[in-house]
C-alpha cells in the first residue's frame, strides 16, 4: 500500500545549491503533480504532467524544472534554490478521469529549507 | 486567476459544538473537493460534490455545493476531537485542456475535549 512516495522528507540547503525531488507512485496513474505548500497561501501548482514524457508549467513554476521519464516517477528540480523556496512540496496522481472531480492522491510531503 | 477564499482561517472550538466553513468564489467550477489534512502527513480527500445544489453527507459531516457552483460549505455537527485538522476546499477547472484544482488557502480547525 505505498500509494505515492516522496523521497526525501526533509533537506536543508544553502542559497544557489540544487536538488531534486523525487515522487513515485504505483497505482498505474495517468496524471502527477507538484504542489507547494505555504502557510496562509493553501497549495499551488507547481508543474505537472499528463502522462509519461510529458510535462506542463502551473501556477509558479518559475524556479523549478521537471522530469517524468517513467510513468511512475515525477522528478522536481530546483537548479539554484532560493530562499522564497524554502516550503513543502507534495506531489500527488490521479488516474485519467473521463469526467472532472477526479481525486487526488498525495504523498507525505517534502520539507525543504533554503537558507 | 481564479481565487478560493476559504473562512475562517482559524477556528477553536470545544468538544460537541457545531461549526461551518465556508468555501466562496467569483469563478464557477466543474466540481468541487474537500481535503483533510493531518500534521506531516498529506490532503486526504473528503468528498466530490459536482452538482450544483448539491448536498453530501459523511457521518457528522455535510458539504454542500451552491446552486451557482462558485462556493460551497462545510458543516460538522458535534465535533469531536479527531476532527482536528487543516480542511482544504478546491475547485476543479480547465487549464491548458487538462483538468487543474485550484486550492482555497485552508481552515485549521482545533477541537478541544
Amino acid at each position: 500500500n505505498a500509494g505515492v512516495t516522496q523521497t526525501p522528507k526533509f533537506r536543508v540547503l544553502k542559497t544557489g545549491q540544487s536538488m531534486t525531488l523525487l515522487c513515485a507512485q504505483d497505482m498505474n496513474h495517468e496524471y502527477m503533480y507538484w504542489y507547494r505548500q505555504d502557510p496562509g497561501m493553501g497549495l499551488r501548482l507547481i508543474h505537472y504532467s499528463v502522462g509519461e514524457g510529458t510535462t506542463a508549467k502551473g501556477e509558479v513554476p518559475d524556479g523549478y524544472n521537471v522530469s517524468r521519464l517513467k510513468k511512475q516517477n515525477f522528478l522536481l528540480g530546483l537548479e539554484s534554490a532560493a530562499p522564497s523556496q524554502t516550503s513543502v512540496y507534495f506531489c500527488a496522481s490521479r488516474p485519467l478521469a473521463r469526467t472532472y472531480g477526479g481525486e487526488l492522491f498525495f504523498g507525505e510531503g517534502s520539507r525543504l529549507t533554503v537558507l | 486567476t481564479q481565487l478560493l477564499e476559504q473562512s475562517p482561517q482559524f477556528l477553536s472550538i470545544q468538544e460537541g459544538e457545531n461549526l461551518t466553513v465556508y468555501c466562496n468564489s467569483s469563478s464557477v467550477f466543474s466540481s468541487l473537493q474537500w481535503y483533510r489534512q493531518e500534521p506531516g502527513e498529506g490532503p486526504v480527500l473528503l468528498v466530490t460534490v459536482v452538482t450544483g445544489g448539491e448536498v453530501k453527507k459523511l457521518k457528522r459531516l455535510t458539504f454542500q455545493f451552491g446552486d451557482a457552483r462558485k462556493d460551497s460549505s462545510l458543516h460538522i455537527t458535534a465535533a469531536q476531537p479527531g476532527d482536528t485538522g487543516l480542511y482544504l476546499c478546491a475547485g476543479a477547472t480547465l487549464f491548458q485542456g487538462a483538468q487543474k484544482l485550484v486550492f482555497g488557502q485552508g481552515t485549521r480547525l482545533t477541537i478541544n475535549p
